[in-house]
């Protein structure tokens, strides 16, 4: 089973909107990792962050490795309709040698 | 540097089948893990081969197996096909066990 927990599980928002989605746990992870699915497609790698606190920037994509290790953020800046679907997290916790993933957000946009 | 590739990309089979699907991992990369992917369950973790041995497992059962050749290539078999094995299977690679993974296209299974 999975062992993030990722909110929100589904936004509708609209166009030129900023978004915000995160992903917690009650353990603590080395890794976080925010990947993006298109309908029928395999998951791809947006941003990876390996060190606590650490913040990068993709493009209108910022993600942050939290300070306390167990949580992380992804923003996106003015929405444009290509970033219509699902967004995972997954993470490495601290001692395991298994990714784990979140439930994942379904970003819809209305034009 | 190619991606992940996985064939076939569509495959219909009726139950009592087996089926096997393929994973060529990005040049370089030793790991490759297996996901089975349903709307309702979401990522499912299947298993995990580095270096031609099984690293890690999860809860499926004995009907689904793998293995890995020498080459990094993955094969993942399913054996007596049942209809809720109906599903996206994901392969994805990394140069490390479990480290960052790079996921392929993935194979659409319906079993009818």
């Amino acid at each position: 089973g999975q062992q993030l927990n990722q909110s929100p599980q589904s936004m509708f928002i609209q166009e030129g909107e900023d978004v915000s989605m995160n992903c917690t746990s009650s353990s603590i992870f080395n890794t976080w990792l925010w990947y993006k699915q298109d309908p029928g497609e395999g998951p791809v790698l947006l941003i990876a962050l390996y060190k606590a606190g650490e913040l990068t920037s993709n493009g209108r994509l910022t993600a942050q490795f939290g300070i306390t290790r167990k949580d992380s953020f992804l923003n996106i800046s003015a929405s444009i309709p290509s970033d219509v679907g699902i967004y995972f997290c997954a993470g490495t916790r601290q001692g395991a040698q298994k990714l784990v993933f979140g439930q994942g957000t379904r970003l819809t946009i209305n034009p | 540097k190619a991606g992940v590739t996985q064939t076939p990309r569509y495959l219909i089979k009726t139950r009592g089948q087996q089926v096997t699907l393929s994973c060529s991992p990005i040049s370089g990369h030793r790991s490759v893990s297996w996901y089975q992917q349903t709307p309702g369950q979401g990522l499912q973790f299947l298993f995990e081969y580095f270096s031609e041995t099984q690293r890690n497992k999860g809860n499926f059962p004995g009907r689904f197996s793998g293995r890995q050749f020498s080459n990094s290539r993955s094969e993942m078999n399913v054996s007596t096909l049942e209809l809720g094995d109906s599903a996206l299977y994901l392969c994805a690679s990394s140069a490390v066990s479990q480290e960052t993974q790079y996921f392929g296209p993935g194979t659409r299974l319906l079993v009818l």
